[in-house]
């Protein structure tokens, strides 16, 4: 079945980097746009990042643009981001997924991983 | 890149109907037939329930459906159920391969 499984979250200090990774299973990788989305405690979610199918284009909300970096290795099956000048409120549960349709819906998601940026 | 507006919270007894409603603008969900709902329940990961506006994915049951006027679009769950108290999200795609999300409604049954 399909399966999205995130890892490499952590504490980490402002000003520093993190790479997350989300390992995929189930299908043919190479063949799907992908999404980060992310969830601060107690908060709603936010689009993080998108990675075309083909993997040739990257799109990034305002908040994390020119920090964060989305890619993927299909060798690995693999996404990843790579998270740099870490801030606090970068503190949040991140979660990959799925695009589906031309207009994109995430579907199936992972279970998420937990980036807490305290000094 | 505006969060789309949800109301906090709505609340319906079982077997009513609830209406959630998520606001944005012409720029994400008037102008595009792209809006996605979401449930999610505490501490985990969201799951879709709506695409495209108003299509249910296989296995969703039909007592989800949604819709979209003008600028707001709107999320009905009818017959409603215990099992459906949990926060919902709505998702707009806002063109030029972006996407915004609402604040998230808590949904309580009574």
């Amino acid at each position: 079945q399909v399966q999205l499984v995130e890892s490499g979250g952590g504490v980490v200090q402002p000003g520093r980097s993190l790479r997350l990774s989300c390992a995929v299973s189930g299908f043919t990788f190479s063949n799907y746009a992908m999404y980060w989305v992310r969830q601060a405690p107690g908060k709603g979610l936010e689009w993080v990042a998108h990675l075309s199918y083909d993997g040739n284009n990257q799109h990034y909300g305002d908040s994390v643009k020119g920090r964060f970096t989305i890619s993927r290795d299909t060798s690995k099956n693999t996404l990843y981001l790579q998270m740099n000048s870490l801030r606090t409120d970068d503190t949040a549960v991140y979660y990959c997924a799925r695009n589906n349709g031309a207009g994109g819906w995430l579907d199936p998601w992972g279970q998420g991983t937990l980036v807490t940026v305290s000094s | 890149q505006s969060a789309l507006t949800q109301p906090r919270s709505v609340s319906g007894s079982p077997g009513q109907s609830v209406t959630i409603s998520c606001t944005g603008t012409s720029s994400d969900v008037g102008g595009y037939s792209y809006v996605s709902w979401y449930q999610q329940y505490p501490g985990k990961a969201p799951k879709v329930k709506i695409y495209d506006v108003s299509k249910r994915p296989s296995g969703v049951p039909d007592r989800f459906s949604g819709s979209k006027s003008g600028n707001t679009a709107s999320l009905t769950i009818s017959g409603l159920q215990a099992e459906d108290e949990a926060d919902y999200y709505c998702c707009s795609y806002a063109g030029s391969y972006t996407w915004v999300f609402g604040g998230g409604t808590k949904l309580t049954v009574l």
